[in-house]
């Protein structure tokens, strides 16, 4: 079984739907929560930060982190067709300095 | 502030040879972490170096190996290529502060024929 989980998808959505993106996760020693970006043949983006258990809200972006129930979200509101990529969750654990775990990724499609 | 910079963009290999990548971090961050691509197994971490010392490292043979250098840049060496090493090896540089944030740079795509 994998630390993390991620349905890859892909997901298919029309243009000015909410987007719900998720992870698991089985290593309690977690504490930061990340969302990645990718588009195709580039490198991942930050698109959101958390630490430990909260929800973080950035434009059309919000992140909830469950760490009781260790899932982790994120809702993208009035999505676009230029928010079509693959987005990764990613993880490090306490002590675990720089090491990113991350989710298969899901693959999202906005189409007009 | 330029971001991270990885050299080069795209690579073929045949299968024993050796490859080096660059990465040069975003001014002032000391920590440089590299991962593999690929679309079977996802993004995989394979070390991370600050100040010149590794201080983690992942599940991968000894083929692979890395370094850094004073002024933050980093390099990863692959030894005798397999065909399965064909991934976009990317590179990430976080800054000092409580948070980690990573930023990563557009990657290293290895193709080994």
């Amino acid at each position: 079984q994998k630390e993390v989980e991620q349905d890859p998808g892909p997901l298919s959505v029309p243009e000015g739907a909410i987007v719900s993106l998720n992870c698991t996760y089985s290593n309690s020693a977690f504490q930061y929560f990340m969302w990645y970006r990718q588009y195709s043949r580039k490198g991942p983006e930050l698109l959101m930060y958390t630490y430990s258990s909260g929800n973080k809200e950035d434009g059309r972006f919000t992140a909830q982190v469950d760490k009781s129930s260790k899932y982790i979200s994120l809702f993208i509101r009035d999505s676009q067709p230029s928010d079509s990529a693959t987005y990764l969750c990613a993880m490090i654990a306490s002590g675990g300095y720089n090491k990113l775990i991350f989710g298969a990724g899901t693959r999202l499609a906005v189409h007009p | 502030k330029a971001g991270v910079t990885q050299t080069p963009r795209y690579l073929i290999k045949t299968r024993g040879q050796q490859v080096t990548l660059s990465c040069s971090p975003i001014s002032g961050h000391r920590s440089v972490s590299w991962y593999q691509q690929t679309p079977g197994q996802g993004l995989q971490f394979l070390f991370e170096y600050f100040s010149e010392t590794q201080r983690n490292k992942g599940n991968f043979p000894g083929r692979f190996s890395g370094r850094q250098f004073s002024n933050s840049r980093s390099e990863m060496n692959v030894s005798t290529l397999e065909l399965g090493d064909s991934a976009l090896y990317l590179c990430a540089s976080r800054g000092a502060g409580a948070h980690n944030e990573q930023f990563f740079g557009p990657g290293t795509r290895l193709t080994v024929l």
